[in-house]
């Protein structure tokens, strides 16, 4: 069983704070960590990828891999209202992505 | 780049009768497709991987006679769920997976925007 835990939350952060999000794996073999953000009722959009231990920024977006301690993270700076949503982790096995349950973020104003 | 479609958006349909989904990639071509179905607040789960020109893959406990994938070109798949029961009622969605759009080199896949089945 290829498990991706993350915390539900929901993560509630104000306007113009940092979002935290961790992801944890188990398959050791996935190479590629896709994150993914779910507006309610609608399907994923990418946000971003990490392949290389360490950090990787994308504008607000930055994804941290840890690869031995198999631990995924996505930090989102000056979080706006807009940022509310569900945050899928979604480590790749194959060609396939296992997805986490995600966690909710709420920005508040 | 990188658009995937899907339609229909939304259907609601009567139980034992049979449900096409299609999903086409706009601007690329995708060798690999996925079908997941999401319930409300859970994650998505996979259903199944389709390739072009082959068979698909089902993920265990997905049943192929029910859930009938075809992938006859390299921009569309269809996902037909035959004799659909209100259990069936889900977020179907589709993904297709891009070597060459955007993101750095690395496979990515890009998710098309969902159909809602009703089972009545």
């Amino acid at each position: 069983q290829k498990e991706v835990e993350q915390n539900s939350g929901p993560l509630s952060v104000p306007e113009g704070a940092i979002a935290s999000l961790n992801c944890t794996y188990s398959d050791r073999g996935s190479q590629s960590f896709f994150w993914y953000r779910q507006y309610s009722g609608k399907s994923p959009e990418l946000i971003m990828f990490i392949y290389s231990n360490g950090d990787k920024e994308d504008g607000r977006f930055t994804a941290q891999l840890n690869k031995a301690s198999q631990y995924v993270s996505l930090l989102i700076r000056d979080s706006q209202p807009s940022d509310s949503a569900t945050y899928l982790c979604a480590p790749e096995s194959g060609y396939a992505l296992n997805f986490g349950k995600g966690t909710s973020l709420l920005v508040t104003p | 780049g990188a658009v995937v479609s899907q339609h229909p958006s939304r259907v609601i349909c009567k139980s034992g009768t049979s449900v096409k989904i299609e999903c086409r990639s706009l601007d690329f071509q995708a060798t690999t497709m996925f079908w997941y179905r999401q319930f409300p607040k859970q994650s998505l789960m996979l259903m199944a991987t389709s390739n072009e020109g082959s068979k698909a893959t089902y993920e265990q406990g997905v049943e192929k006679d029910k859930f009938l994938i075809n992938h006859a070109s390299l921009t569309l798949s269809t996902l037909t769920v035959t004799s659909a029961h209100p259990e069936d009622s889900s977020f179907y969605i589709c993904s297709a997976r891009s070597g060459t759009s955007g993101l750095g080199g690395t496979d990515t896949q890009y998710f098309g925007p969902g159909t809602r089945l009703t089972v009545l």
